[in-house]
């Protein structure tokens, strides 16, 4: 297996505009997190899912932060409007069903965002 | 809430040199620990984890980790360090929510290796 597969790996954009980031989980795993890492907070879990369905959505920042994951295999982070504070390394992660080893998370290589 | 402390920001050694790196947890039920190390530009990779059993615990690379329940530590050590082990270390407690284990991940240690 490729391994969690993220895109962009960078991506540069002005304040106001939309972002989309994407992954794609290592398949046959159930569950998917969304990281963000910055200096001065380190790594946050910002939003999880299992077998599609959000589960828990308390660390997504404000509701310019949105996620989704329409199938098993794609999953998108989106902001709108970007903001300079915005700027870090978003990580997508994935891990197996309870019982089957939940508790190891593989994780991408991230994207670095950002926003000027 | 549970929480991770790793009290030093940098460590720095020498090659061939012995490494401990210290993690401190605060969780009220039993925790399951993990380490886990991140190059530069990369994503984060297990390096080990502790649930229960064996208070010391063998992962990869080389490396080991004594939980001590005690002292609510969970050190990561490795006798022998190897200039690729320069790298970003977590430390992270995992509580059981929502048919997964959610890890709480501290700030991380950053290992620099000299010659």
């Amino acid at each position: 297996d490729a391994g969690v597969i993220q895109s962009p790996r960078h991506e540069v954009t002005e304040m106001g505009q939309e972002v989309t980031l994407r992954c794609k989980p290592i398949s046959g795993h159930d569950y998917l997190f969304w990281y963000r890492q910055t200096m001065m907070r380190g790594l946050e879990l910002l939003i999880y899912f299992n077998n599609n369905v959000p589960i828990d959505d308390s660390g997504m920042p404000e509701d310019r932060f949105s996620a989704k994951m329409p199938n098993a295999s794609f999953s998108t982070l989106k902001i709108q409007p970007s903001e300079p504070r915005d700027s870090a390394v978003y990580f997508c992660a994935s891990s197996l069903a309870y019982g089957e080893g939940t508790d190891t998370q593989y994780f991408g290589p991230g994207t670095r965002l950002t926003v000027l | 809430a549970q929480s991770v402390t790793q009290p030093d920001i940098h460590i720095t050694v020498s090659e061939g040199a012995s490494l401990e790196l210290r993690c401190n947890y605060s969780y009220g039920a039993t925790p399951y620990l993990f380490w886990y190390v991140q190059s530069p530009g990369q994503g984060l990779q297990l390096l080990l984890k502790y649930f229960s059993g064996d208070t010391l615990v063998q992962g990869i690379k080389g490396f080991e980790a004594e939980f001590k329940r005690s002292q609510s530590s969970f050190n990561l050590r490795k006798p022998s360090v190897h200039w690729s082990d320069a790298a970003e270390y977590f430390c992270a407690v995992g509580a059981f929510s929502g048919g997964s284990y959610i890890p709480t991940f501290g700030r991380g240690t950053s290992l620099i290796v000299h010659p």
